[in-house]
């Protein structure tokens, strides 16, 4: 199994801010994930990061809008750029069992924006 | 496209039994998962299916059978505590998850 910790949990910001969400595992992994869950919806991924290379975006996702770093094994984060109240979310990263995606995955506690 | 389908929510008593059932549509297929998640929480993991039949864990069981595109979540003995949203997710041919919609189950006493 892997803990995950997740930075800040909660945060209200304002229409064209961005926010930088923070991912800690407490073992190294190969790749992370991330992903976005709307109120009453289910999780959609966002994008995998993978440490020494670029992340990888799902369609309707860019790195513009979300860029994402993963300096090392156990950390990655996401930023929301320009954040419109349609970001409003709650984000979370995950491990997967054996660092693939297709494990039991293992998740943070989760992000919960809201953007004014 | 691909598409998991479950019901939006369903409501139970304390004690009893309820089955929560998740079909799917996808491009091939390598696993069949259940989450739980409480409200404001992370989802958990409860089972994995990936051959047809039944696999029991405690009060949770979970069933798959492949040809219908099929899977249930089978909760006996119901607590108070199992009320939260049941996610069916799905690995399909390109081993990417695909994720429903959840079960939002309430226990009433």
């Amino acid at each position: 199994s892997a803990v995950i910790s997740q930075k800040p949990s909660r945060d209200i910001c304002q229409r064209g801010t961005s926010l930088t969400i923070q991912c800690q595992v407490d073992s190294q992994v190969t790749m992370m994930f991330w992903y976005r869950q709307q109120p009453g919806q289910s999780l959609t991924l966002i994008a995998t990061a993978n440490q020494g290379s670029e992340a990888t975006y799902e369609s309707g996702f860019v790195i513009d809008k979300f860029p994402i770093s993963r300096p090392n094994l156990t950390f990655s984060t996401l930023t929301v750029s320009n954040m419109s109240p349609e970001d409003s979310s709650i984000y979370l990263c995950s491990v997967g069992a054996s660092g693939v995606s297709y494990n039991e995955q293992f998740f943070g506690p989760g992000t919960r924006l809201t953007v004014l | 496209g691909q598409n998991i389908d479950q019901p939006t929510e369903m409501t139970a008593t304390e004690g009893a039994i309820v089955q929560i059932n998740c079909t799917y549509q996808t491009s091939g297929f390598n696993g069949l998962f259940w989450y739980q998640q409480h409200a404001g929480e992370a989802p958990t993991f409860l089972s994995y299916n990936v051959l047809d039949g039944l696999e029991e864990k405690g009060r949770f069981s979970s069933f798959l059978s492949r040809s219908k595109g099929y899977s249930y979540l089978l909760l006996k003995e119901l607590q108070m505590k199992d009320s939260a949203s049941y996610l069916c997710a799905v690995v399909d041919s390109n081993y990417q998850l695909i994720w429903g919609a959840g079960t939002k189950l309430i226990i009433k006493p």
